[in-house]
């Protein structure tokens, strides 16, 4: 079983749509979550990161962790085109070492 | 300064050359990474550098050896590469701890021909 769970997509949807992105993990050691986004031939872009059970709110962006079912999702209001990309959910222990997801495809059509 | 910049952008390279990819962050963090990505793929980490110490090395052959001359500066040299090794070479840097994400650079596009 592979540390970190992620439907690779691809998910396709109308602008203006909510966006559900979605991971589970395995390891209770995991403190510390992440979502990154990656626009094609890109490097990996920090969107979010939070540390503790909860949501937490960043403009049209919500991430949410759920620590006792090991789930973090990552929320898109109002979805845009310019958010069309490869979104990677990543999780550390107390280490320097991060655990990715597979990433989840993402397309907005106008 | 909040980038990890990496040089150059696009690389080809035939099987017999040696060349080196570089990355540079000014942001002061003392945690350094090579990660190798394939298209659909999330990135693989290849070393972890700590305070410019080679901490991880996760199995990586050795025709690739990365080396931290400072704080700011990561390199990776490549010599006698295969056509799988094509791929974005990746950088990143973070502090050693706390509640912060990696910053990844923009990317090496390797190709061997």
């Amino acid at each position: 079983q592979k540390e970190v769970e992620q439907d690779p997509g691809p998910l396709s949807v109308p602008e203006g749509a909510i966006v559900s992105l979605n991971c589970t993990y395995s390891n209770s050691a995991f403190q510390y979550f992440m979502w990154y986004r990656q626009y094609s031939r890109k490097g990996p872009e920090l969107l979010m990161y939070t540390y503790s059970s909860g949501n937490k709110e960043d403009g049209r962006f919500t991430a949410q962790v759920d620590k006792s079912s090991k789930y973090i999702s990552l929320f898109i209001r109002d979805s845009q085109p310019s958010d069309s990309a490869t979104y990677l959910c990543a999780m550390r222990d107390t280490g320097n070492q991060f655990y990715f997801g597979t990433g989840t495809s993402l397309t907005v059509i106008p | 300064d909040t980038e990890v910049t990496q040089t150059p952008k696009h690389l080809v390279m035939g099987m017999t050359n040696k060349k080196s990819l570089k990355c540079e962050q000014h942001m002061g963090h003392r945690a350094m990474y090579w990660y190798k990505q394939k298209a659909k793929k999330p990135p693989e980490l290849m070393f972890v550098y700590s305070y410019e110490k080679l901490s991880i090395n996760e199995s990586v052959p050795s025709r690739f050896s990365p080396e931290c001359p400072n704080s700011s500066l990561l390199n990776l040299h490549l010599h006698a590469l295969q056509p799988e090794d094509s791929a974005l070479y990746l950088c990143a840097s973070s502090p050693t701890g706390g509640l912060v994400g990696y910053t990844f650079g923009s990317g090496t596009r390797l190709t061997v021909v």
